[in-house]
């Protein structure tokens, strides 16, 4: 299966705990996104790096949350302290930018299901 | 103004019928326009990108309107398997700078 890999599927964890999510994207896509989504709202942009790089970290996202892609393959998403409204469906995407001025479509992987108790 | 905005809908309809999405957005420097398509508890995909020109792929049409910052999506001759939530997504700062920003999507559901 070459497509985005997300692990794991679901993870319940208690308030207070940290937890990290891993993502392996398509191999030879340059970037990859963090999204988080509730039901009944659309993705929500957390943050995105091109290869190893953190371009964009959105202004919703508090410190408790962080994100590495150290060799520029997969990336790690950590939450510190959760809080029970960090619970949501946690995406991950990737895509080839090789276009100037024009962003390629995103892959996404199945996800992360957080629930925080 | 919302970076993206869509009507959530749902829109309820039978098949055969017609249907249309409107997606506004918010930064006339926007570059980069997609539709996603989201069955429910999975994730989403690529439906079409939008082309200035506007473009079809088999019964569904996309147009962009950068003077009144709208895109749309037109659905001909729905089927039952069409209904699904359609996603907007938008590059919000425009070039190739990757924020792409989803709108909160519009639920289709087409009845027999």
């Amino acid at each position: 299966d070459t497509g985005v890999s997300q692990n794991p599927r679901h993870k319940i964890t208690k308030r207070g705990q940290n937890v990290t999510f891993r993502c392996d994207p398509i191999s030879e896509h340059n970037r990859l996104y963090w999204y988080r989504q509730t039901l009944g709202q659309g993705p929500e942009f957390l943050t995105y790096f091109q290869n190893e790089a953190q371009l964009e970290k959105s202004r919703l996202l508090s410190d408790r949350f962080s994100a590495e892609r150290p060799k520029g393959s997969f990336s790690t998403l950590e939450i510190q302290r959760t809080e029970q409204g960090d619970s949501a469906m946690y995406l991950c995407a990737s895509s080839l930018a090789i276009r100037v001025g024009e962003d390629s479509p995103l892959h996404f992987g199945n996800g992360t299901r957080l629930t925080v108790t | 103004r919302k970076e993206v905005e869509q009507d959530p809908g749902p829109f309820n309809v039978p098949e055969g019928a017609t249907v249309a999405f409107n997606c506004t957005y918010s930064n006339s420097a926007s570059q980069s326009f997609f539709w996603y398509r989201q069955d429910c508890r999975k994730e989403p995909k690529l439906l079409m990108s939008v082309y200035s020109s506007g473009n079809e792929d088999g019964r569904f049409t996309a147009q962009l309107n950068r003077a009144s910052q709208y895109i749309s999506l037109l659905i001909r001759d729905s089927k039952l398997s069409d209904s699904a939530t359609y996603l907007c997504v938008v590059n919000h700062y425009g070039g190739s700078q990757g924020n792409l920003i989803f709108g909160k999507g519009t639920k289709l559901s087409v009845k027999p």
